[in-house]
């Protein structure tokens, strides 16, 4: 059974810190993964996707990795801001292609 | 850009009565899913559903769950008799092979079971 871990599960930084948020995984026979950003009570914003063949994918402050092998991914947030307070999750398809979502790490950035 | 959506927004209900909770997935995706989270907990998938048939379901997807695609466009979760335990937000998704499976969520409709 796909098992998928997110560490820390809280973080709380100081406005300008570049910080990396980790997701772990055990079976490394993942087609894509994604992360996703969520805000207190509301829905999923999709940040990044990573295809099993990309190692990583940019968009604007945010880098997200993928290592298969080790089982495990990042997500760099550079120059963090207040407005990155929020919920971070990995999910990747198993199975039928369902997702499973990780726990979640909440980000909280001081102004 | 094409996006899901999803409504209501926000339902209450009585304990004991039926619930529809309706998704709009974009147009041309062939795979659809349901997922729920409870206040505080992670997201939890419910179940899939491709050419008009279940995929696979998970074990909170018990006999007071159903699905369907009534109309070519809507997808809709029914709950027949809610429970207290059903509160939690409900997002639908959708995807398709091409998009290399990445799904696109809905905004949610919060479940609130007085």
């Amino acid at each position: 059974k796909q098992e998928v871990t997110q560490i820390p599960a809280a973080l709380s930084v100081p406005e300008g810190e570049n910080l990396v948020l980790n997701c772990s995984f055990t079976d490394s026979a993942i087609y894509n993964l994604q992360w996703f950003r969520q805000d207190p009570g509301k829905g999923l914003t999709s940040l990044l996707l990573i295809q099993s063949s990309q190692r990583e994918q940019t968009s604007g402050r945010l880098n997200a990795s993928l290592d298969k092998s080790s089982g495990r991914s990042t997500l760099y947030i550079a120059a963090s801001q207040p407005g990155d307070s929020a919920t971070y999750l990995c999910a990747f398809p198993s199975g039928t292609y369902k997702y499973i979502f990780g726990t979640g790490t909440r980000l909280k950035v001081l102004a | 850009e094409p996006e899901v959506t999803q409504t209501p927004s926000h339902q209450v209900t009585q304990m004991g009565q039926e619930v529809i909770l309706r998704c709009v997935p974009i147009s041309n995706h062939l795979y659809f899913y349901w997922y729920r989270q409870i206040l505080g907990q992670k997201v939890e998938f419910l179940v899939s559903f491709y050419n008009n048939e279940i995929s696979e379901k998970s074990e909170i997807f018990d006999d007071q769950f159903s699905v369907e695609r009534p109309d070519g466009s809507n997808f809709t979760l029914k709950i027949r008799s809610t429970k207290l335990e059903d509160s939690a937000m409900y997002f639908c998704a959708s995807s398709e092979p091409l998009g290399g499976w990445e799904q696109f969520f809905g905004p949610g409709t919060r479940l609130t079971v007085l």
